[in-house]
């Protein structure tokens, strides 16, 4: 039975730097094809990709943030870290990981989401 | 980047009523290795994550009621509910896995009228 659940501060300043872990179960990152992406999605808005780690270390990331955004994964501990910088009031909203198996694919697994606000 | 855009943005439709949302991408999504369209459909109910419910286009989850179907290739792609019930009351959002940034559209709506 896959799981994840996303931790981190609900509560961020602007220029600070927000750090949000995925803690999963169910399977393992090591494992040929398995990756964890991160998507957020704003109060109200639609879904953005951020960024994803697979298991061999292909890293990707949304063009558009990929300067302030850091992914990592610790296989030991079954925990990948998304990293922003800089942030801003514009990066409120719910921050998810999800799980992929494949090159070519979808999410069939997705935590609860954590809610992140940015205010001063 | 592939835009992608979902009509309409909401829809009301009677129980037991047939629902289609279309979902539209700015370029083909066919993954020429297996050639299947990158492309999934999830349900998001309020506070909750979106769910699975069609990927590859037309392939149906796990557990996902029959009522839901996907069709569509290349470009323009539909998700059907074809009998509404009170549950699918939600936002329906399509997804292109095909290239990275991966996009979704911009979720369309539905309630019962």
């Amino acid at each position: 039975q896959i799981t994840l659940k996303e931790s981190g501060p609900t509560l961020v300043k602007p220029t600070q730097t927000l750090t949000l872990t995925c803690t999963f179960s169910g399977f393992s990152l090591s494992s040929s094809g398995v990756g964890v992406s991160w998507i957020r999605q704003p109060p109200g808005k639609a879904l953005e990709w951020l960024a994803f780690i697979s298991w061999n270390d292909d890293n990707r990331y949304s063009p558009s943030l990929s300067s302030r955004l850091t992914i990592t994964k610790d296989t030991s501990k079954n925990q990948v870290v998304l990293s922003m910088t800089n942030v801003d009031p514009v990066d409120t909203g719910t921050y998810y990981c999800a799980h992929y198996h494949g090159s070519v694919t979808y999410y069939d697994y997705w935590g609860q989401g954590t809610l992140v606000t940015v205010s001063s | 980047d592939i835009v992608m855009s979902q009509s309409p943005d909401s829809l009301a439709a009677s129980l037991g009523e047939r629902a289609t949302i279309n979902c539209k991408s700015s370029q083909s999504v066919l993954y020429s290795s297996n050639n299947k369209d990158c492309l999934a459909w999830y349900q998001q109910k309020p506070g909750q994550p979106p769910k699975l419910l069609i990927y590859w286009a037309s392939t149906r989850e796990s557990g996902v009621p029959d009522r839901f179907s996907g069709s569509g290739s290349g470009t323009d792609f539909t998700l059907t509910i074809s009998s509404l019930q009170a549950e699918d009351v939600a936002v329906y959002y399509c997804h292109q896995y095909y290239s990275t940034p991966q996009t979704f559209g911009q979720g369309t709506k539905l309630e019962i009228k």
